[in-house]
């Protein structure tokens, strides 16, 4: 079975950009988890979608947002781009949301800002 | 809420010898456990999970964890290190009503000696 992909793998951006990235969870997986990983503050989650609907949002501003579609694919959009915001993107994805499922991680997709 | 803290931000043993990365967690209900693994360049990957039951949990590749309520610990055991044991580790928490976000510790570097 195929894993969890992620799309593009690295990106670079200029400040007041926005970018959307990707994520194609497991086959049968519905939900998927996005988390920003960086040096600083380590792994982070940004927000999970569960059947096309938002069902937890992290501690990150109103630029970072997000949505499922049918076919569980995930995409995370990050307008006004901040030289703060240069990380991996990590997606997980899980074959069902609560705390009981354990996530499976893309490779990530590296953003740098500058 | 929970919280993760590991101790040791990097631990370096000699291939062979013993490996133990600490993890200690806080959470105001039942906790389920997770140690994932982090190559260079690459996503997370499970290691092994504590969910109810057994509170000794093997994962891959030699890996095991004893979950230990009354110290609110999850050390991560492998009695050999292997040079490609050599990555970053991190102990992870879910619980409560939280869904689909996984609160992560800071992550300790494994550096194995030959």
């Amino acid at each position: 079975k195929a894993g969890v992909t992620q799309t593009p793998r690295y990106l670079i951006k200029t400040r007041g950009q926005q970018v959307t990235l990707s994520c194609s969870p497991i086959s049968g997986h519905r939900s998927v988890s996005w988390y920003q990983q960086t040096p600083g503050q380590g792994l982070q989650f940004l927000f999970e979608y569960f059947s096309e609907t938002q069902r937890n949002k992290g501690n990150f501003p109103g630029r970072f947002s997000g949505r499922q579609f049918s076919n569980s694919r995930s995409e995370m959009n990050v307008s006004t781009l901040e030289l703060g915001d240069s990380a991996l993107y990590l997606c997980a994805s899980s074959l069902r949301s609560g705390r009981t499922g354990e996530q499976y991680f893309g490779p990530g997709t590296r953003l740098t800002v500058t | 809420a929970q919280s993760v803290t590991q101790l040791g931000s990097h631990v370096s043993v000699s291939e062979g010898a013993l490996v133990l990365l600490r993890c200690n967690y806080s959470s105001s209900v039942p906790p389920y456990l997770f140690w994932y693994v982090q190559y260079p360049n690459q996503g997370l990957q499970l290691l092994l999970k504590y969910t109810t039951g057994a509170t000794l949990v093997k994962g891959i590749n030699g890996f095991e964890a004893e979950f230990k309520k009354s110290e609110t610990s999850f050390h991560l055991t492998k009695p050999s290190a292997h040079m490609s044991d050599a990555a970053e580790y991190f102990c992870a928490v879910s619980g409560g009503t939280s869904y689909g976000k996984l609160t992560f510790g800071q992550g300790t570097i494994l550096t194995v000696h030959p």
